[in-house]
């Protein structure tokens, strides 16, 4: 079995500041782990994605993940925020060498402030 | 750049009718997905299809959801009687297994309302 624990229903910071949305995943096998953010009225965009290999990953917009085993951990990270970046987060976990069926948290919505 | 199409973008439709959400998932992909996003709740999975039957489905696809991909390029999802707490945002998604392609491709959603 698989799921996925975001911390936090809303973060709200200030544009420029640091974003930091968490997420905690719960698999029997090695995950696949990814990040996707859904702007209003659209649909789910894949920001980001471990598979194996590099721990830190690197996605579109300025984002990055961390992949911590020890803390089964895949925290969502950008050094300075833009109010382009107002969106809702969701973070998901697939198992390797499955169908891929990912499984998603509940969603961060991220509020940028002026 | 290749992309999940669905159709409509929003349906309303009377309690207890059926109704027929439409999805081009991209054409190359081997596995179709079906998701759903009640306002202000999590992302759930309802069913994936693969080799033109159902591979895995959740305990909210019971037998008022139907899956089929009809043609070789439509995936659709079919609610026999809709109820009240059908009213969801659908997603369709679709991936093709592999090392380097394990992230599904998701659509714009269909905004289901049931009045």
């Amino acid at each position: 079995a698989q799921s996925v624990t975001q911390l936090g229903s809303h973060v709200s910071v200030s544009e420029g500041a640091l974003v930091l949305l968490r997420c905690n995943y719960s698999s029997s096998v090695p995950p696949y782990l990814f990040w996707y953010v859904q702007y209003p009225n659209q649909g789910l965009q894949l920001l980001l994605k471990y598979t194996t290999g590099a721990t830190l990953v690197k996605g579109i917009n300025g984002f990055e993940a961390e992949f911590k085993k020890s803390e089964t951990s895949f925290h969502l990270t950008k050094p300075s925020a833009h109010m382009s970046d107002a969106a809702e987060y969701f973070c998901a976990v697939s198992r390797s060498g499955g169908s891929y069926i990912p499984t998603f948290g509940r969603g961060t919505s991220l509020i940028v402030h002026p | 750049e290749p992309e999940v199409t669905q159709t409509p973008s929003h349906q309303v439709t009377q309690m207890g009718q059926e109704v027929i959400l439409r999805c081009v998932p991209i054409s190359n992909h081997l596995y179709f997905y079906w998701y759903r996003q009640i306002l202000g709740q999590k992302v759930e999975f309802l069913v994936s299809f693969y080799n033109n039957e159902i591979s895995e489905k959740s305990e909210i696809f019971d037998d008022q959801f139907s899956v089929e991909r009809p043609d070789g390029s439509n995936f659709t999802l079919k609610i026999r009687s809709t109820k009240l707490e059908d009213s969801a945002m659908y997603f369709c998604a679709s991936s093709v297994p592999g090392l380097m392609n394990t992230e599904a491709f998701f659509g714009q959603g269909t905004r289901l309302t049931v009045v």
